[in-house]
């Protein structure tokens, strides 16, 4: 069965650092979301991304973030400067179309900012 | 503003006891609904989904969930439950209003224990 896929399982860096946050989406799904959860917190809604640009984004979602979909199937999340507080679990998702189709997860990156 | 609440924090339940876990949302417009479930170090799979019709949902692995309009809620069940359900179970509800791709709103999780 196909599933979303997500690189590193865990990532380390350095407050100030940058970081690249990688997800392969099944391959014949149209939308593709990013969302974060913090230690001991509910799942957040970072952004959705849809025919190459991104369709919505919550207010978490700053100039430091940004989303990519370099070729026809990666979908990669940059955090340009860390901060502490950047410290969570990511998940990438995605889904073929349409609002009632099911979001399929990966199994997540945790990231630390030390 | 929407939101979803998930009362219980921690639930321990008996292996081969009955499970309910609670889930109430806040939506404006008619919701749609799922239930995930998150084991340690996986990420999270879907349960279940109410889009429309029967207000009772049949899931993976046994579960259930049953929609109430007039509660707002959508708590999830299962007659009996097994060692291999202790998890992490998320509600959510998915935006459907216009022009949104979907992106979901989640409760805080309930995590469930299960006793032998």
């Amino acid at each position: 069965e196909p599933e979303v896929t997500q690189t590193p399982s865990h990532q380390v860096t350095q407050m100030g650092q940058e970081v690249i946050l990688r997800c392969v989406p099944i391959s014949n799904h149209l939308y593709f979301y990013w969302y974060r959860q913090i230690l001991g917190q509910k799942v957040e809604f970072l952004v959705s991304f849809y025919n190459n640009e991104i369709s919505e984004k919550s207010e978490i979602f700053d100039d430091q973030f940004s989303v990519e979909r370099p070729d026809g199937s990666n979908f990669t999340l940059k955090i340009r400067s860390t901060k502490l507080e950047d410290s969570a679990m990511y998940f990438c998702a995605s889904k073929r179309q349409g609002p009632q189709e099911t979001q399929y997860f990966g199994p997540g990156t945790r990231l630390l900012v030390l | 503003a929407q939101s979803v609440t998930q009362p219980d924090i921690h639930i321990t339940v008996s292996e081969g006891a009955s499970l309910e876990l609670r889930c109430n949302y806040s939506y404006g417009a008619t919701p749609y609904l799922f239930w995930y479930v998150q084991s340690p170090g996986q990420g999270l799979q879907l349960l279940l989904k109410y889009f429309s019709g029967d207000t009772l949902v049949q899931g993976i692995k046994g579960f259930e969930a049953e929609f109430k309009r007039s509660q707002s809620s959508f708590n999830l069940r299962k007659p009996s439950v097994h060692w291999s359900d202790a998890a992490e179970y998320f509600c959510a509800v998915g935006a459907n209003y216009g022009g949104s791709q979907g992106n979901l709103i989640f409760g805080k999780g309930t995590k469930l224990s299960v006793k032998p």
